[in-house]
Protein backbone atom coordinates (compact mmCIF):
# COMPACT_ATOMS: atom_id res chain seq x y z
CA UNK A 1 0.00 0.00 0.00
CA UNK A 2 1.62 3.63 -0.82
CA UNK A 3 2.33 5.28 1.76
CA UNK A 4 1.20 9.35 2.34
CA UNK A 5 3.65 11.83 3.40
CA UNK A 6 2.36 15.49 3.72
CA UNK A 7 3.42 18.85 5.79
CA UNK A 8 2.28 18.49 9.40
CA UNK A 9 0.83 22.23 9.11
CA UNK A 10 0.66 25.33 6.76
CA UNK A 11 -0.60 28.52 7.59
CA UNK A 12 -1.93 31.23 5.03
CA UNK A 13 -4.31 34.28 4.86
CA UNK A 14 -7.95 34.66 3.97
CA UNK A 15 -8.27 34.95 0.32
CA UNK A 16 -5.05 33.40 -0.80
CA UNK A 17 -5.10 30.13 -2.85
CA UNK A 18 -3.71 27.17 -0.58
CA UNK A 19 -1.68 23.96 -2.28
CA UNK A 20 -1.05 21.49 0.06
CA UNK A 21 0.93 18.49 -1.93
CA UNK A 22 0.93 15.13 -0.94
CA UNK A 23 4.25 12.46 -1.97
CA UNK A 24 3.04 8.80 -2.49
CA UNK A 25 6.26 7.26 -4.22
CA UNK A 26 4.82 3.85 -3.66
CA UNK A 27 1.13 4.21 -5.61
CA UNK A 28 0.01 1.19 -7.32
CA UNK A 29 -1.61 1.27 -10.77
CA UNK A 30 -5.08 0.69 -9.58
CA UNK A 31 -4.93 3.52 -6.52
CA UNK A 32 -6.65 6.45 -6.38
CA UNK A 33 -6.26 9.65 -4.83
CA UNK A 34 -8.51 11.01 -2.08
CA UNK A 35 -8.45 14.60 0.12
CA UNK A 36 -10.82 14.49 3.50
CA UNK A 37 -11.43 17.63 5.44
CA UNK A 38 -11.87 17.49 8.64
CA UNK A 39 -12.84 20.14 11.56
CA UNK A 40 -12.16 20.10 15.16
CA UNK A 41 -14.59 17.57 16.99
CA UNK A 42 -15.90 16.34 13.64
CA UNK A 43 -15.65 12.93 11.39
CA UNK A 44 -13.41 13.86 8.36
CA UNK A 45 -15.71 14.62 5.04
CA UNK A 46 -14.85 14.22 1.13
CA UNK A 47 -13.38 16.84 -0.49
CA UNK A 48 -12.40 15.68 -4.04
CA UNK A 49 -11.37 12.30 -4.96
CA UNK A 50 -8.85 12.31 -8.66
CA UNK A 51 -6.96 9.23 -10.43
CA UNK A 52 -4.67 11.11 -12.93
CA UNK A 53 -3.77 14.88 -14.27
CA UNK A 54 -6.86 16.86 -13.26
CA UNK A 55 -9.96 17.28 -11.34
CA UNK A 56 -12.31 20.14 -10.20
CA UNK A 57 -15.35 20.22 -8.21
CA UNK A 58 -16.88 23.45 -6.25
CA UNK A 59 -14.71 22.77 -3.38
CA UNK A 60 -11.38 22.32 -4.34
CA UNK A 61 -9.15 21.31 -7.47
CA UNK A 62 -6.44 18.03 -7.33
CA UNK A 63 -3.35 17.88 -9.20
CA UNK A 64 -2.00 14.60 -10.32
CA UNK A 65 1.23 14.56 -12.74
CA UNK A 66 1.93 12.11 -14.91
CA UNK A 67 4.08 10.02 -12.64
CA UNK A 68 1.16 10.30 -10.06
CA UNK A 69 3.91 10.30 -7.11
CA UNK A 70 2.71 13.75 -5.80
CA UNK A 71 -0.68 14.95 -5.52
CA UNK A 72 -1.60 18.95 -4.95
CA UNK A 73 -4.82 19.94 -3.71
CA UNK A 74 -5.55 22.95 -4.25
CA UNK A 75 -8.20 25.65 -2.11
CA UNK A 76 -9.00 28.86 -4.18
CA UNK A 77 -9.16 32.36 -1.74
CA UNK A 78 -9.84 30.23 1.48
CA UNK A 79 -11.52 31.53 4.72
CA UNK A 80 -11.49 31.38 7.65
CA UNK A 81 -13.94 28.50 7.88
CA UNK A 82 -11.30 26.78 5.67
CA UNK A 83 -9.09 26.05 8.98
CA UNK A 84 -9.03 22.66 9.42
CA UNK A 85 -6.57 19.58 9.10
CA UNK A 86 -6.56 17.90 5.80
CA UNK A 87 -6.15 14.09 4.64
CA UNK A 88 -4.17 12.33 1.47
CA UNK A 89 -5.43 9.03 1.23
CA UNK A 90 -4.66 6.87 -1.83
CA UNK A 91 -5.68 3.66 -1.90
CA UNK A 92 -6.99 0.61 -4.27
CA UNK A 93 -10.46 -0.13 -5.50
CA UNK A 94 -12.16 -3.25 -5.44
CA UNK A 95 -9.22 -4.97 -3.95
CA UNK A 96 -8.22 -5.26 -0.39
CA UNK A 97 -9.98 -2.65 2.45
CA UNK A 98 -8.00 -3.58 5.21
CA UNK A 99 -5.12 -0.32 4.12
CA UNK A 100 -7.60 2.54 3.60
CA UNK A 101 -4.75 4.24 6.04
CA UNK A 102 -4.78 8.16 7.01
CA UNK A 103 -1.72 9.91 7.19
CA UNK A 104 -1.20 12.40 9.93
CA UNK A 105 -2.94 14.98 7.93
CA UNK A 106 -1.41 18.63 7.23
CA UNK A 107 -3.49 21.13 9.93
CA UNK A 108 -4.19 24.52 7.69
CA UNK A 109 -4.97 27.75 9.74
CA UNK A 110 -6.34 30.62 8.07
CA UNK A 111 -5.71 34.21 9.42
CA UNK A 112 -7.94 37.45 8.79
CA UNK B 1 -31.11 12.29 6.49
CA UNK B 2 -29.18 10.93 9.20
CA UNK B 3 -26.16 8.91 7.38
CA UNK B 4 -23.89 7.45 10.16
CA UNK B 5 -24.87 7.17 13.66
CA UNK B 6 -22.49 6.78 16.73
CA UNK B 7 -23.40 6.31 20.01
CA UNK B 8 -22.49 7.39 22.98
CA UNK B 9 -21.02 10.61 22.16
CA UNK B 10 -18.53 10.35 24.98
CA UNK B 11 -18.02 7.83 27.77
CA UNK B 12 -15.76 7.18 30.42
CA UNK B 13 -14.95 4.15 31.78
CA UNK B 14 -12.84 2.16 33.88
CA UNK B 15 -9.79 0.10 33.13
CA UNK B 16 -11.04 -3.77 33.24
CA UNK B 17 -14.90 -2.86 32.00
CA UNK B 18 -15.77 -4.19 28.71
CA UNK B 19 -17.17 -1.18 26.30
CA UNK B 20 -19.35 -1.34 22.97
CA UNK B 21 -19.59 1.50 20.65
CA UNK B 22 -22.68 1.29 18.45
CA UNK B 23 -22.38 2.43 14.37
CA UNK B 24 -25.85 2.32 12.37
CA UNK B 25 -26.06 3.69 8.73
CA UNK B 26 -28.51 4.20 6.55
CA UNK B 27 -27.55 4.35 3.31
CA UNK B 28 -27.26 0.86 3.02
CA UNK B 29 -23.44 1.27 2.16
CA UNK B 30 -21.60 -2.05 2.12
CA UNK B 31 -18.39 -1.65 3.66
CA UNK B 32 -17.97 -0.04 7.03
CA UNK B 33 -14.78 0.68 8.98
CA UNK B 34 -13.73 1.70 12.51
CA UNK B 35 -11.11 4.36 12.91
CA UNK B 36 -9.66 6.08 16.11
CA UNK B 37 -8.18 9.10 16.02
CA UNK B 38 -5.62 9.90 18.67
CA UNK B 39 -3.29 13.31 18.47
CA UNK B 40 -0.49 13.64 16.56
CA UNK B 41 -1.10 9.94 15.00
CA UNK B 42 -3.77 11.10 12.62
CA UNK B 43 -6.37 8.69 12.16
CA UNK B 44 -5.43 4.36 12.36
CA UNK B 45 -8.05 1.75 11.31
CA UNK B 46 -9.28 -0.79 13.71
CA UNK B 47 -11.51 -2.93 11.94
CA UNK B 48 -13.56 -2.99 8.50
CA UNK B 49 -16.01 -5.25 6.93
CA UNK B 50 -16.77 -5.40 3.67
CA UNK B 51 -20.43 -6.84 3.66
CA UNK B 52 -22.70 -8.21 5.78
CA UNK B 53 -21.42 -11.46 7.93
CA UNK B 54 -17.38 -10.43 6.89
CA UNK B 55 -15.20 -8.77 8.85
CA UNK B 56 -11.41 -7.90 8.47
CA UNK B 57 -8.68 -6.58 10.91
CA UNK B 58 -7.01 -3.29 10.13
CA UNK B 59 -3.94 -1.55 11.09
CA UNK B 60 -4.48 -1.72 14.69
CA UNK B 61 -6.99 -4.28 16.15
CA UNK B 62 -5.74 -5.65 19.61
CA UNK B 63 -7.96 -5.51 22.28
CA UNK B 64 -10.91 -4.74 19.78
CA UNK B 65 -13.06 -7.13 18.46
CA UNK B 66 -16.71 -6.35 15.75
CA UNK B 67 -19.69 -8.37 14.39
CA UNK B 68 -21.48 -7.17 11.21
CA UNK B 69 -24.71 -9.51 11.76
CA UNK B 70 -26.92 -7.28 9.00
CA UNK B 71 -25.44 -4.23 6.44
CA UNK B 72 -26.91 -1.08 9.04
CA UNK B 73 -24.91 -2.16 12.25
CA UNK B 74 -21.12 -2.32 12.83
CA UNK B 75 -20.72 -2.30 16.65
CA UNK B 76 -16.93 -2.04 17.85
CA UNK B 77 -16.24 -4.11 21.31
CA UNK B 78 -13.63 -3.23 24.02
CA UNK B 79 -13.30 -6.60 26.07
CA UNK B 80 -11.73 -5.38 28.68
CA UNK B 81 -10.76 -1.43 28.19
CA UNK B 82 -7.08 -0.22 28.87
CA UNK B 83 -5.82 3.50 29.49
CA UNK B 84 -3.94 3.15 26.14
CA UNK B 85 -7.65 2.66 24.36
CA UNK B 86 -8.51 6.23 25.36
CA UNK B 87 -9.10 7.96 21.90
CA UNK B 88 -12.03 9.54 19.33
CA UNK B 89 -13.41 6.47 17.72
CA UNK B 90 -14.66 6.75 14.27
CA UNK B 91 -17.34 5.00 12.55
CA UNK B 92 -17.65 5.16 8.62
CA UNK B 93 -19.01 3.71 5.95
CA UNK B 94 -18.68 3.37 1.92
CA UNK B 95 -20.76 2.24 -0.93
CA UNK B 96 -18.36 -0.79 -1.12
CA UNK B 97 -14.89 -1.75 -0.35
CA UNK B 98 -11.74 0.18 -1.77
CA UNK B 99 -10.76 3.66 -1.54
CA UNK B 100 -12.18 4.67 -4.86
CA UNK B 101 -15.76 6.69 -3.70
CA UNK B 102 -16.30 8.19 -0.79
CA UNK B 103 -15.95 7.60 3.03
CA UNK B 104 -18.89 8.65 5.24
CA UNK B 105 -18.13 9.69 8.89
CA UNK B 106 -19.98 9.58 11.89
CA UNK B 107 -19.58 12.43 14.39
CA UNK B 108 -16.97 10.52 16.55
CA UNK B 109 -17.39 8.85 20.21
CA UNK B 110 -15.14 10.24 22.64
CA UNK B 111 -13.98 7.08 25.07
CA UNK B 112 -11.74 8.00 28.16
CA UNK B 113 -10.53 4.92 30.27
CA UNK B 114 -9.27 5.86 33.51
Amino acid sequence: LAKTTQPISMDSYEGQEVNITCSHNNIATNDYITWYQQFPSQGPRFIIQGYKTKVTNEVASLFIPADRKSSTLSLPRVSLSDTAVYYCLVGDWGLDTDKLIFGTGTRLQVFP
Amino acid sequence: IAGITQAPTSQILAAGRRMTLRCTQDMRHNAMYWYRQDLGLGLRLIHYSNTAGTTGKGEVPDGYSVSRANTDDFPLTLASAVPSQTSVYFCASSEDQGAAGELFFGEGSRLTVL
